[in-house]
Order: structure tokens, then C-alpha cells, then sequence
């Protein structure tokens, strides 16, 4: 069973829009919460992360929600750049664990 | 600052064909090390971790099998290959029970089994 869930396999977005990455998940013990951005044939970057005592974390033009009550977070870009275009992987992790859950990934692609 | 090997990059290898794919991290002790497998259209599976030297954790149970000879190193192997472990392979590391939990990954082995 999936804990971790990113139902929208692709997004496509025109350059300088938002593009909203979205992710769900099962296990309410999840305490912290990270998006990675992958290029093909490259390993994951760490882009931002949140933890659970807060909704909301920034980073430039990257923004990470959290809505505990729903088991939703989303990831935020704007303005969306052609150099965006990747595959993002939504994780979770539970307070104690030594292991990230990894969503199977949503494959962002920004129209120039 | 810390950095991240993996290699090769890429590997061709026939089925029944043994497999070693090695990972080392520089500019940490201690590290938790993990190995990933990203399979055409699917995320990314967790194999193994590694909290130290010896200490395997087999997250799906497979012909594969990692070893940590020393602190900073994970070695993926397997005696005979499969057509179902093509893939990409990716190694990562932790702070050892480090508040963020953020691990960073390697640049990854494209394997293709024939």
C-alpha cells in the first residue's frame, strides 16, 4: 500500500505560470516532508522540505504547503521556468526512522 | 563539503552475469547509506540502508545483496543478474540521525540487463 501519493503522473505549464505539484499521504505519523527535483539520468536533488509543526516554507520561488488535517502537501512555483521541466518526487518520513517514503513522481514540464 | 560517488555510470550486462555497483561518500563520518532503484515509469524503491559498518537493512527481498566493507562506502551486488533489475540504481546518505532527515544523492548507474 502506497503511503505516499503523487496521483498526477505529468503537469505542463506555460513559462512564467504557477505550476502545483501535489502530493497525499496515508500515514499520519509522517513528521517531516521533502521535494526532490530530478533530471533524467541524474540523481535526485533535495529542493525544499517542511515539517510538520508548520504549513507553510519558502524558498525563493519554490513554496511547500502542508495541510495536516487533508494529508496533503503541494509545491508551489512561480514563475515557472523552461529549466524546471523534471521530474519531482514528493517523500515522507516518520519521527525516529531512518528511511524516506518516495511518491512515484510527478513529471513537470514548462512550455516555453 | 560533502560529496557523493557512484560508479559506473552506466553498465551493460548479460543475464547470469554477476553485478558490484559501488557508492562512497567523502566529507562525512558515519553516514546512514541507502540504495535506490528507479525502474522505467515507476518511483523510487528503497533496496537497502545502512546505518554503519556491517549493518544492512533489506527493505524487498530480491537477488540482490549490499555490503558496507568501511564507513563510507555501500557496495550493491549480485551473483546473477536478472532481466528485471535493469534500472537506475541510485546511492544517497543521511546525517546520522539528523533532524532534517534529508538525504543527497549520487549521480546514479543506468543498468541494462540483456
Amino acid at each position: 500500500d502506497q503511503q505516499v501519493k503523487q496521483n498526477s503522473p505529468s503537469l505542463s505549464v506555460q513559462e512564467g505560470r504557477i505550476s502545483i505539484l501535489n502530493c497525499d499521504y496515508t500515514n499520519s505519523m509522517f513528521d517531516y516532508f521533502l521535494w526532490y527535483k530530478k533530471y533524467p539520468a541524474e540523481g535526485p536533488t533535495f529542493l525544499i522540505s517542511i515539517s510538520s509543526i508548520k504549513d507553510k516554507n519558502e524558498d525563493g520561488r519554490f513554496t511547500v504547503f502542508l495541510n495536516k488535517s487533508a494529508k496533503h502537501l503541494s509545491l508551489h512555483i512561480v514563475p515557472s521556468q523552461p529549466g524546471d521541466s523534471a521530474v519531482y518526487f514528493c517523500a515522507a518520513v516518520q519521527g525516529g526512522s531512518e528511511k524516506l517514503v518516495f511518491g512515484k513522481g510527478t513529471k513537470l514540464t514548462v512550455n516555453p | 563539503s560533502q560529496t557523493i560517488h557512484q560508479w559506473p555510470a552506466t553498465l551493460v550486462q548479460p543475464v547470469g552475469s554477476p553485478l558490484s555497483l559501488e557508492c562512497t561518500v567523502e566529507g562525512t563520518s558515519n553516514p546512514n547509506l541507502y540504495w535506490y532503484r528507479q525502474a522505467a515509469g515507476r518511483g523510487l524503491q528503497l533496496l537497502f540502508y545502512s546505518v554503519g559498518i556491517g549493518q544492512i537493512s533489506s527493505e524487498v527481498p530480491q537477488n540482490l545483496s549490499a555490503s558496507r566493507p568501511q564507513d563510507r562506502q555501500f557496495i550493491l551486488s549480485s551473483k546473477k543478474l536478472l532481466l528485471s533489475d535493469s534500472g537506475f540504481y541510485l546511492c544517497a546518505w543521511s546525517v546520522p540521525a539528523g533532524v532534517a532527515d534529508t538525504q543527497y544523492f549520487g549521480p546514479g548507474t543506468r543498468l541494462t540487463v540483456l
